[in-house]
Protein backbone atom coordinates (compact mmCIF):
# COMPACT_ATOMS: atom_id res chain seq x y z
CA UNK A 1 0.00 0.00 0.00
CA UNK A 2 1.01 3.39 -0.29
CA UNK A 3 2.26 6.06 2.29
CA UNK A 4 3.29 9.42 2.57
CA UNK A 5 5.37 10.89 4.60
CA UNK A 6 6.18 14.64 5.46
CA UNK A 7 8.55 16.17 8.17
CA UNK A 8 9.21 17.63 10.54
CA UNK A 9 5.64 17.78 11.79
CA UNK A 10 5.99 21.23 13.62
CA UNK A 11 8.68 23.73 13.25
CA UNK A 12 9.26 27.11 14.60
CA UNK A 13 11.65 29.66 12.93
CA UNK A 14 12.86 32.92 13.04
CA UNK A 15 11.69 35.65 10.22
CA UNK A 16 14.49 35.66 7.93
CA UNK A 17 15.55 32.52 8.25
CA UNK A 18 15.65 29.37 5.42
CA UNK A 19 13.02 26.56 4.90
CA UNK A 20 13.08 23.04 3.97
CA UNK A 21 9.96 20.65 4.07
CA UNK A 22 10.49 17.25 2.57
CA UNK A 23 7.65 14.81 1.67
CA UNK A 24 8.16 11.05 0.05
CA UNK A 25 6.06 8.52 -0.88
CA UNK A 26 6.11 4.85 -1.02
CA UNK A 27 4.79 2.09 -2.78
CA UNK A 28 4.02 4.04 -5.91
CA UNK A 29 5.70 5.27 -8.60
CA UNK A 30 5.58 8.69 -11.15
CA UNK A 31 3.25 9.68 -8.84
CA UNK A 32 2.17 13.83 -9.46
CA UNK A 33 3.00 15.44 -5.77
CA UNK A 34 1.43 18.70 -4.55
CA UNK A 35 1.85 20.89 -2.05
CA UNK A 36 -0.90 23.27 -0.27
CA UNK A 37 -0.87 25.73 2.67
CA UNK A 38 -3.90 25.65 4.69
CA UNK A 39 -4.28 28.66 6.83
CA UNK A 40 -6.90 28.93 9.60
CA UNK A 41 -10.50 29.27 7.94
CA UNK A 42 -8.89 29.48 4.96
CA UNK A 43 -9.04 26.15 3.14
CA UNK A 44 -6.45 24.47 1.47
CA UNK A 45 -4.51 26.43 -1.15
CA UNK A 46 -2.37 24.73 -4.08
CA UNK A 47 1.15 25.97 -3.85
CA UNK A 48 3.13 23.58 -5.90
CA UNK A 49 2.09 20.74 -8.19
CA UNK A 50 4.89 18.46 -10.35
CA UNK A 51 4.21 15.70 -12.51
CA UNK A 52 7.98 14.21 -12.79
CA UNK A 53 11.23 14.87 -11.47
CA UNK A 54 12.39 18.69 -12.42
CA UNK A 55 9.38 19.71 -13.13
CA UNK A 56 7.05 21.81 -10.99
CA UNK A 57 4.19 24.37 -11.56
CA UNK A 58 3.35 27.41 -9.49
CA UNK A 59 0.31 27.96 -8.51
CA UNK A 60 0.51 30.95 -6.48
CA UNK A 61 3.83 33.30 -6.58
CA UNK A 62 4.98 34.03 -3.16
CA UNK A 63 8.16 33.76 -1.20
CA UNK A 64 8.22 29.90 -1.60
CA UNK A 65 10.03 27.20 -4.03
CA UNK A 66 9.94 23.59 -4.62
CA UNK A 67 11.77 21.07 -6.17
CA UNK A 68 11.33 17.54 -6.63
CA UNK A 69 15.11 16.09 -6.87
CA UNK A 70 13.63 12.28 -6.85
CA UNK A 71 10.48 10.40 -8.57
CA UNK A 72 8.73 10.34 -4.91
CA UNK A 73 10.53 12.97 -2.96
CA UNK A 74 8.98 16.70 -3.41
CA UNK A 75 10.78 19.50 -1.44
CA UNK A 76 9.42 23.09 -0.38
CA UNK A 77 11.81 25.46 0.60
CA UNK A 78 12.66 29.52 1.27
CA UNK A 79 15.27 31.73 1.40
CA UNK A 80 13.77 33.56 3.65
CA UNK A 81 10.84 33.14 5.71
CA UNK A 82 8.11 35.67 6.31
CA UNK A 83 5.53 35.72 9.17
CA UNK A 84 2.85 35.17 6.73
CA UNK A 85 4.55 31.98 5.94
CA UNK A 86 2.83 30.35 9.26
CA UNK A 87 0.08 27.71 8.37
CA UNK A 88 -0.26 24.03 8.28
CA UNK A 89 1.36 22.61 5.19
CA UNK A 90 0.33 19.35 3.51
CA UNK A 91 1.66 17.16 0.37
CA UNK A 92 -0.25 14.91 -1.32
CA UNK A 93 0.37 12.55 -4.22
CA UNK A 94 -2.04 11.54 -7.44
CA UNK A 95 -1.68 8.37 -9.68
CA UNK A 96 -0.31 9.90 -12.59
CA UNK A 97 -1.76 6.81 -14.82
CA UNK A 98 -4.34 4.35 -14.69
CA UNK A 99 -8.56 4.81 -14.15
CA UNK A 100 -9.77 8.19 -14.33
CA UNK A 101 -10.70 8.31 -10.20
CA UNK A 102 -7.29 6.79 -9.71
CA UNK A 103 -5.99 9.80 -11.03
CA UNK A 104 -7.78 12.38 -9.76
CA UNK A 105 -8.06 11.47 -5.90
CA UNK A 106 -5.75 12.97 -4.01
CA UNK A 107 -3.94 11.58 -0.64
CA UNK A 108 -2.96 13.63 1.92
CA UNK A 109 0.51 13.78 4.19
CA UNK A 110 -0.08 14.38 8.22
CA UNK A 111 1.37 17.93 7.24
CA UNK A 112 3.44 19.93 8.87
CA UNK A 113 2.92 22.50 11.03
CA UNK A 114 4.96 26.12 10.78
CA UNK A 115 5.22 28.57 12.75
CA UNK A 116 7.20 31.47 11.87
CA UNK A 117 7.86 34.45 15.05
CA UNK B 1 -12.11 34.67 -7.30
CA UNK B 2 -13.36 31.26 -5.33
CA UNK B 3 -14.45 28.81 -7.85
CA UNK B 4 -16.01 26.52 -4.70
CA UNK B 5 -18.16 27.83 -2.67
CA UNK B 6 -19.46 25.69 0.61
CA UNK B 7 -21.58 26.66 3.13
CA UNK B 8 -22.06 26.43 6.38
CA UNK B 9 -18.87 27.74 7.84
CA UNK B 10 -19.78 25.37 10.62
CA UNK B 11 -22.88 23.20 12.22
CA UNK B 12 -23.73 22.03 15.53
CA UNK B 13 -26.35 19.21 14.73
CA UNK B 14 -27.32 16.42 17.89
CA UNK B 15 -26.27 12.70 17.48
CA UNK B 16 -28.51 10.92 14.83
CA UNK B 17 -28.68 14.00 13.02
CA UNK B 18 -28.76 14.43 9.61
CA UNK B 19 -25.96 17.48 9.06
CA UNK B 20 -26.07 18.80 5.18
CA UNK B 21 -22.90 20.40 3.79
CA UNK B 22 -23.18 22.49 0.61
CA UNK B 23 -20.94 23.87 -2.42
CA UNK B 24 -21.34 25.40 -5.39
CA UNK B 25 -19.42 25.77 -8.47
CA UNK B 26 -18.88 27.88 -11.12
CA UNK B 27 -16.11 26.30 -13.90
CA UNK B 28 -18.53 23.66 -16.26
CA UNK B 29 -15.40 22.10 -16.98
CA UNK B 30 -15.44 20.64 -13.25
CA UNK B 31 -16.04 16.99 -13.96
CA UNK B 32 -14.70 15.34 -10.08
CA UNK B 33 -16.40 16.33 -6.96
CA UNK B 34 -14.38 14.86 -4.00
CA UNK B 35 -15.33 15.48 0.03
CA UNK B 36 -12.41 15.44 2.27
CA UNK B 37 -12.73 14.96 6.26
CA UNK B 38 -10.35 16.48 7.92
CA UNK B 39 -9.23 16.02 11.91
CA UNK B 40 -7.56 18.79 13.96
CA UNK B 41 -3.63 18.09 13.07
CA UNK B 42 -4.05 15.82 10.39
CA UNK B 43 -4.23 15.60 6.87
CA UNK B 44 -7.38 15.57 4.92
CA UNK B 45 -8.64 12.03 4.24
CA UNK B 46 -11.09 11.02 0.99
CA UNK B 47 -14.33 10.45 2.19
CA UNK B 48 -16.96 9.95 -1.22
CA UNK B 49 -16.59 11.86 -4.97
CA UNK B 50 -19.05 11.46 -7.22
CA UNK B 51 -18.86 12.69 -11.14
CA UNK B 52 -21.58 14.37 -12.87
CA UNK B 53 -22.75 11.89 -14.39
CA UNK B 54 -24.92 10.61 -11.69
CA UNK B 55 -26.93 12.52 -9.20
CA UNK B 56 -26.27 10.27 -6.08
CA UNK B 57 -23.92 8.41 -4.32
CA UNK B 58 -24.02 6.59 -1.25
CA UNK B 59 -20.96 5.22 0.72
CA UNK B 60 -21.95 4.15 4.27
CA UNK B 61 -23.40 6.75 6.41
CA UNK B 62 -22.57 9.45 3.67
CA UNK B 63 -24.43 10.75 0.51
CA UNK B 64 -23.14 12.48 -2.16
CA UNK B 65 -26.55 14.75 -3.76
CA UNK B 66 -25.44 16.45 -7.06
CA UNK B 67 -27.43 18.86 -8.93
CA UNK B 68 -25.50 19.80 -12.25
CA UNK B 69 -27.96 22.51 -14.07
CA UNK B 70 -27.67 24.12 -10.43
CA UNK B 71 -23.89 23.67 -10.16
CA UNK B 72 -24.41 22.09 -6.54
CA UNK B 73 -23.60 19.21 -4.67
CA UNK B 74 -23.66 18.46 -1.05
CA UNK B 75 -23.30 16.32 1.49
CA UNK B 76 -25.32 14.32 4.30
CA UNK B 77 -23.92 12.34 7.24
CA UNK B 78 -27.02 9.65 8.09
CA UNK B 79 -27.20 9.02 11.74
CA UNK B 80 -24.56 11.34 12.83
CA UNK B 81 -22.34 10.31 15.35
CA UNK B 82 -19.58 12.35 17.89
CA UNK B 83 -17.08 10.68 15.70
CA UNK B 84 -18.01 12.58 12.66
CA UNK B 85 -17.39 15.97 14.05
CA UNK B 86 -14.34 17.21 12.15
CA UNK B 87 -14.07 20.00 9.20
CA UNK B 88 -15.39 18.91 5.82
CA UNK B 89 -13.97 20.17 2.76
CA UNK B 90 -16.01 19.79 -0.98
CA UNK B 91 -13.32 20.09 -4.07
CA UNK B 92 -13.69 20.38 -7.45
CA UNK B 93 -11.36 19.00 -10.42
CA UNK B 94 -11.80 19.19 -14.28
CA UNK B 95 -9.12 16.62 -14.51
CA UNK B 96 -5.31 16.67 -15.55
CA UNK B 97 -2.47 17.33 -13.18
CA UNK B 98 -3.16 20.62 -11.58
CA UNK B 99 -5.23 19.25 -8.57
CA UNK B 100 -8.28 20.25 -6.79
CA UNK B 101 -10.11 23.20 -6.04
CA UNK B 102 -11.04 23.32 -2.29
CA UNK B 103 -13.92 25.12 -0.87
CA UNK B 104 -13.32 26.91 2.96
CA UNK B 105 -14.60 23.93 4.81
CA UNK B 106 -17.38 23.36 7.47
CA UNK B 107 -16.51 22.86 10.79
CA UNK B 108 -18.87 20.08 12.08
CA UNK B 109 -19.70 19.20 15.56
CA UNK B 110 -21.98 16.72 16.75
CA UNK B 111 -23.17 17.19 20.12
CA UNK B 112 -23.83 13.84 22.18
Amino acid sequence: SQTIHQWPATLVQPVGSPLSLECTVEGTSNPNLYWYRQAAGRGLQLLFYSVGIGQISSEVPQNLSASRPQDRQFILSSKKLLLSDSGFYLCAWTHRYGRAFAQETQYFGPGTRLLVL
Amino acid sequence: QQQVKQSPQSLIVQKGGIPIINCAYENTAFDYFPWYQQFPGKGPALLIAIRPDVSEKKEGRFTISFNKSAKQFSLHIMDSQPGDSATYFCAASKGGADGLTFGKGTHLIIQP
